[in-house]
């Protein structure tokens, strides 16, 4: 089944411990992206990645980092997390840039930050 | 700034009515744009995609328009029922050099039967 996986679903975690979410795609999709969902803001996009050892900064990259080693999997790190960094997590792939496609979810990761 | 703009206050109709959804755009001009369901607790799902050259496009009883000279998408759902409730969001692209989408922050739809 073609899909876009994320690890883990719900993460309860201190400010300041390091963490990662990771993501993984089945589909051969050379563009990964992470975005954070938060009320009343949508979705907004923390990094993206246009195939493996690319990546670059979206629209709210502070605090994140990403990795692209591998074609299928694009882990969304955040070095010494805070409060404001509690958000609902979206790893997405679609087929290759530029070409207008459709954009595969995964289910999401719960980030609560105490 | 780039901005787009979906009603945020919940959209509610009667089964079997068409629900029609808005979003608008201002300060560029997307190359493309798309529409997408969310249900609680769940990532986005891909409904429909339409290009800057084309006026309209269908799927089965989704239909989509895209109005360039009024910085406009419309998103219909003719014959509505209950199981079409969800949030929508619609997304436009930067260009076509990327995949890159910036994403409203979605209506709901609540139908009722």
């Amino acid at each position: 089944e073609a899909q876009v996986t994320q690890n883990p679903r719900y993460l309860i975690t201190v400010t300041g411990k390091k963490l990662t979410v990771t993501c993984s795609q089945n589909m051969n999709h050379e563009y990964m992206s992470w975005y954070r969902q938060d009320p009343g803001l949508g979705l907004r996009q923390i990094y993206y990645s246009m195939n493996v050892e690319v990546t670059d900064k979206g629209d709210v990259p502070e605090g994140y980092k990403v990795s692209r080693k591998e074609k299928r999997n694009f882990p969304l790190i955040l070095e010494s997390p805070s409060p404001n960094q509690t958000s609902l997590y979206f790893c997405a792939s679609s087929l290759s840039s530029g070409t207008g496609g459709e954009q595969y979810f995964g289910p999401g990761t719960r980030l609560t930050v105490t | 700034s780039q901005k787009i703009e979906q009603n945020s206050e919940a959209l509610n109709i009667q089964e079997g009515k068409t629900a029609t959804l808005t979003c608008n755009y201002t300060n560029y001009s997307p190359a493309y744009l798309q529409w997408y369901r969310q249900d609680p607790g769940r990532g986005p799902v891909f409904l429909l995609l339409i290009r800057e050259n084309e006026k309209e496009k269908r799927k089965e009883r989704l239909k989509v328009t895209f109005d360039t000279t009024l910085k406009q998408s419309l998103f219909h759902i003719t014959a509505s029922q209950p199981a079409d409730s969800a949030t929508y969001l619609c997304a436009f692209s930067i260009s076509y050099n990327t995949d890159k989408l910036i994403f409203g922050t979605g209506t709901r739809l609540q139908v009722f039967p």
